[in-house]
């Protein structure tokens, strides 16, 4: 069965720590990889999508990146409006929707 | 553009009560989702529609559940009766279909006691 894992469930960083987000999945035919941000309140935004291994796509503090088995969202000096929830979903091959990991809590002390 | 727009964002409501959700996709955008959130299941899709069609309801959770989409620009989640597991917040989003990005509306927060 096409499934997607991230860990950890929670992170919490001091300002300016850097770290990584995983993101696991398991999908025959994956026609993209996505990363989401979503903040207390609101819904995802939309940060990044990643369609090939080895393709990496950076946006400010945030770099995602993509393997055959996973990907990662590395946060570099993050700071604390960094805080939020990292979601990570799939598409499969066709027009089909995004299915969607539980997320990463993330929250940065100054 | 203004985005996504749902409505109420917030409601609450009685145990037995019907509760009708509403979304204004973005304009241009031909596919149109419909989410729950809770702590202890993430975000669930309940059904799609791709140029106001269903395409698939499998996540509607049973018959109490329904969704509309009369038009391009407006779509409808009712829940008929309403029961305290129902209790979400329930997210819009659209994408133009092929793009795979999907936008999301600030969504509506559902308490039924």
């Amino acid at each position: 069965e096409d499934q997607v894992t991230q860990s950890p469930e929670a992170l919490r960083l001091q300002e300016g720590e850097s770290s990584s987000l995983n993101c696991s999945y398991t999908v025959s035919g994956l026609r993209g990889l996505f990363w989401y941000r979503q903040d207390p309140g609101k819904g995802p935004e939309f940060l990044f999508t990643l369609y090939s291994a080895g393709e990496e796509k950076e946006k400010e503090r945030l770099k995602a990146t993509l393997t055959k088995k996973e990907s990662f969202l590395h946060i570099t000096a993050p700071k604390p409006e960094d805080s939020a929830t990292y979601l990570c979903a799939f598409r499969r091959s066709g027009n089909t929707p995004l299915v969607f990991g539980k997320g990463t809590r993330l929250s940065v002390i100054a | 553009d203004a985005g996504v727009i749902q409505s109420p964002r917030h409601e609450v409501t009685e145990m037995g009560q019907e509760v009708t959700l509403r979304c204004k996709p973005i304009s241009g955008h031909n596919s149109l989702f419909w989410y729950r959130q809770t702590m202890m299941r993430g975000l669930e899709l309940l059904i799609y529609f791709n140029n106001n069609v269903p395409i698939d309801d499998s996540g509607m959770p049973e018959d109490r559940f329904s969704a509309k989409m009369p038009n391009a620009s407006f779509s409808t989640l009712k829940i008929q009766p309403s029961e305290p597991r129902d209790s979400a917040v329930y997210f819009c989003a659209s994408s133009l279909t092929g793009t795979g990005e999907q936008y999301f509306g600030p969504g509506t927060r559902l308490t039924v006691t």
